[in-house]
């Protein structure tokens, strides 16, 4: 079975605070990404990776930055956290592209104060 | 607009009723649609995938797709209180990225 692990269920952060999300897949996945899930606008994609130490914008980015320095290993990093970044987090992989099935970890609640 | 838009429910039907779940899409580019069923407090998880235009079906449930109308749509069939769950359309237009829909969230009484 395909485990995609994330490092906090909860998180409680302070306004301003440097935050790092991680993620761990444990199937030698090529593909790796981050999303964002709110209530009414789905999921949103902020980054993913391709290759190791190759990273891609996805639709929402700002704020945000990506490290892949293994390729099992794929971190969401918020340099300065801001209250609108209070969401749920969700990290995915897969084997090949788009086309292919992404295997989801549990999601992160992260809550900016 | 939206690329892609999802009926935001919540539905809840009674246990052995017919779902309808159903998204639109504006980008004729989507070739592949996917399905994932998401239960709470958990990560989503791939249900249906099909390609193009047609029906494909799997037990319970029926992945429907028109092309023509940019139009996809779920049927459960017999359902069941553990279908409870917020389902989510995806499509794909590129070769690495999902765009996903809202998510209908749907809850089967007993």
């Amino acid at each position: 079975d395909v485990k995609v692990t994330q490092s906090s269920r909860y998180l409680v952060k302070r306004t301003g605070e440097k935050v790092f999300l991680e993620c761990v897949q444990d199937m030698d996945h090529e593909n790796m990404f981050w999303y964002r899930q709110d209530p009414g606008l789905g999921l949103r994609l902020i980054y993913f990776s391709y290759d190791v130490k190759m990273k891609e914008k996805g639709d929402i980015p700002e704020g945000y930055s990506v490290s892949r320095e293994k390729k099992e290993r794929f971190s969401l990093i918020l340099e300065s956290a801001s209250t609108n970044q209070t969401s749920m987090y969700l990290c995915a992989s897969s084997l090949l592209g788009g086309v292919d099935e992404q295997y989801f970890g549990p999601g992160t609640r992260l809550t900016v104060t | 607009q939206k690329e892609v838009e999802q009926d935001p429910g919540p539905l809840s039907v009674p246990e052995g009723a017919i779902v309808s779940l159903n998204c639109t899409y504006s980008n004729s580019a989507f070739q592949y649609f996917m399905w994932y069923r998401q239960y709470s407090r958990k990560g989503p998880e791939l249900l249906m995938y099909t390609y193009s235009s047609g029906n494909k079906e799997d037990g319970r449930f029926t992945a429907q797709v028109d092309k023509s109308s940019k139009y996809i749509s779920l049927f459960i069939r017999d359902s069941q209180p553990s279908d409870s769950a917020t389902y989510l359309c995806a499509m794909d237009g590129s070769a690495r990225q999902l765009t996903f829909g809202s998510g209908t969230q749907l809850t089967v009484l007993p």
